[in-house]
This record gives C-alpha cells, sequence and structure tokens, in this order.
C-alpha cells in the first residue's frame, strides 16, 4: 500500500529565507506526485505537480520540487519565501492506474515571519 | 484553471438530522469525483470514489449507509451524511477529476464545515 510521510509537521521561518518542506513516499508500482496549498479555512489548490519527464517541477509563485526516485522523495522547496507563503502544505501521491486516487501526507504548516 | 464549487459551505445541525453536501464542477464534465473529511489540524482522509452512472467506491472503514453519495450527472455529485451525530462534525471536500493519464489534475472544493450539535 502507498503512503506519503512529511517529516516535519510544523516549519516556522523568516520572511526573505529559504525553505525546504520534506516529502517521501512508499509505493510499489509508478507514481504521480503533487503538492497542495490549503490557506485557513479553504479547499486545496494544487501548488505542482510530477507527472513524467523532467523530474524538477515549478510552480509559477516561485516554488520547485524534485522527484528523487532513488530516494523516493519530492521534496519542496522555494529560494525566498514572503509572508503570503504562510499555509499548511500537503504532498500527495496517486499511483498509476489507480484512478486517480489521492493519498495525501499529514501536512507541513508554513509560517513566515517578519 | 477550472472551478469546483461546494453547497453549503457551512452547516449546523441537530443530532439525528441529515445534511446534503453538493459539489459541483463549474466548467468542466467530471466523470469522477472524490469526497474527502479533513478534521482540525490533520491530513485529508480519502472517504470515497463518486462515478457518475454508477455508486460510489468507499475506503475501508467509511460506512456507506452513513454517508450516501450520488453522483447523477457529469457535473454534480452530492454526499448525505445520515443521521448525524457529533462525532460527524469535520470538513468535507470534494475535488472533480479533469482529463486523464497524463493530463489529468483533480480540483479541489472550497470545502463545507459541518458541525453536529
Amino acid at each position: 500500500a502507498q503512503s506519503v510521510t512529511q517529516l516535519d509537521s510544523q516549519v516556522p521561518v523568516f520572511e526573505e529565507a529559504p525553505v525546504e518542506l520534506r516529502c517521501n513516499y512508499s509505493s510499489s508500482v509508478s507514481v504521480y506526485l503533487f503538492w497542495y496549498v490549503q490557506y485557513p479555512n479553504q479547499g486545496l489548490q494544487l501548488l505542482l505537480k510530477y507527472l513524467s519527464g523532467s523530474t524538477l517541477v515549478e510552480s509559477i509563485n516561485g516554488f520547485e520540487a524534485e522527484f528523487n526516485k532513488s530516494q523516493t522523495s519530492f521534496h519542496l522547496r522555494k529560494p525566498s519565501v514572503h509572508i503570503s507563503d504562510t499555509a499548511e502544505y500537503f504532498c500527495a501521491v496517486s499511483e498509476r492506474g489507480q484512478g486517480g486516487k489521492l493519498i495525501f501526507g499529514q501536512g507541513t504548516e508554513l509560517s513566515v515571519k517578519p | 484553471g477550472a472551478v469546483v464549487s461546494q453547497h453549503p459551505s457551512w452547516v449546523i445541525c441537530k443530532s439525528g438530522t441529515s445534511v446534503k453536501i453538493e459539489c459541483r464542477s463549474l466548467d468542466f464534465q467530471a466523470t469522477t469525483m472524490f469526497w474527502y473529511r479533513q478534521f482540525p489540524k490533520q491530513s485529508l482522509m480519502l472517504m470515497a470514489t463518486s462515478n457518475e452512472g454508477s455508486k460510489a467506491t468507499y475506503e475501508q472503514g467509511v460506512e456507506k449507509d452513513k454517508f450516501l453519495i450520488n453522483h447523477a450527472s457529469l457535473t454534480l455529485s452530492t454526499l448525505t451524511v445520515t443521521s448525524a451525530h457529533p462525532e460527524d462534525s469535520s470538513f468535507y471536500i470534494c475535488s472533480a477529476r479533469d482529463g486523464q493519464g497524463l493530463q489529468e489534475t483533480q480540483y479541489f472544493g472550497p470545502g463545507t464545515r459541518l458541525l453536529v450539535l
């Protein structure tokens, strides 16, 4: 069975500092990988995804994530965070051929301080 | 991107009553929708997969007779919490799948907060 582990439940950082949110997964088959962001009392928004091809994927707001198959990781990074990046971030995995079912990690609360 | 709406956004009900939550894909057709449940400060737990025109597929541990799912059209899925109890209080989120294979993306609704008194 597939699973997703986000190693950090909370990550406090100062504005303009770099940040990395860690995500590891386990699966016996090929997977698609996703990062979603959730602002307070809202639903989830897709931040970026890895389906195939280049292992480095980028979002429009400066986040990037790299798929590392050997380490079964999909860590999310941003070189310089803003106050507005404060939110809950969820890593998710979907096994190919499983009809799109997403399994989510526990979430990481990113708190950006001035 | 595509838009998914949920109605109502929040609901308060008495114990023992039933509550219906609607999930709509506004600008695309979704043969598959998903229902999730999220407790405070926790992750989303998949409850069931809703397929248009067929019965929903429930995850292990989810009572299908308590959480009734109907996906009668390509743009609407409903979740009915029957005989709701305080422990059913939660944040319910739906998603709709657009595209297939490498073009597939799930779009999430804004969620429905349910409080059972």
